[in-house]
């Protein structure tokens, strides 16, 4: 079984500039989470789908942030224009629908540094 | 609302030496709980996890957590550490949303 694929695996920008994370979950899954994880710290939710529908971005940073998952399947996560604390770790995972339990599968992540 | 505490950022032990690293939770709902590691430039790797039934989890790599709903932990143990048990390992909680803590790095000492 493949796992999550996460694209770039670096990303380099200037602050003020565009970017942009691709994610592609596990065949199935119907979840999808973003984290960021700045580095020594946990990661945090940014972003949940439920197929193509939002759950929970309650965390995410709406004036500068931007998710969506349109076909419910991959997603892609978007920061303009980005700002030098954007350095970290972009996550994504994904999980299959809760019937007793719910597991969160990780992707590699998606380094990205602000300069 | 969720919160897991990790006791100790960074933890050494010796190599054959007992790993112990701590976690406490708040939930306002019953909690799922669960441990990952993550190895240096690489993603987060489920190590077990706790949703219903037997409070002791075993998990992979020799592994293993308690629930203790009474002191509301859900420490991680091995019996005996390996050189390749160095990485960082996180707590997270699920209740109505899902928290990591902030993790601990576990050294290994030959």
């Amino acid at each position: 079984e493949a796992g999550v694929a996460q694209s770039p695996r670096y990303k380099i920008i200037e602050k003020r500039q565009s970017v942009a994370f691709w994610c592609n979950p596990i065949s199935g899954h119907a979840t999808l989470y973003w984290y960021q994880q700045i580095l020594g710290q946990g990661p945090k939710l940014l972003i949940q789908f439920q197929n193509n529908g939002v759950v929970d971005d309650s965390q995410l940073p709406k004036d500068r942030f931007s998710a969506e998952r349109l076909k419910g399947v991959d997603s892609t996560l978007k920061i303009q224009p980005a700002k030098l604390e954007d350095s970290a770790v972009y996550l994504c995972a994904s999980s299959s629908p809760r019937t007793s339990e719910e597991t969160q599968y990780f992707g590699p992540g998606t380094r990205l540094l602000v300069l | 609302a969720q919160s897991v505490t990790q006791l100790g950022s960074h933890v050494s032990v010796s190599e054959g030496a007992l790993v112990l690293l701590r976690c406490n939770y708040s939930s306002s709902v019953p909690p799922y709980l669960f441990w990952y590691v993550q190895y240096p430039n690489q993603g987060l790797q489920l190590l077990l996890k706790y949703t219903t039934g037997a409070t002791l989890v075993k998990g992979i790599n020799g592994f293993e957590a308690e629930f203790k709903k009474s002191e509301t932990s859900f420490h991680l143990t091995k019996p005996s550490a390996h050189m390749s048990d160095a990485a960082e390992y996180f707590c997270a909680v699920e209740g109505n949303q899902f928290y990591f803590g902030t993790g601990t790095s576990l050294t290994v000492i030959p």
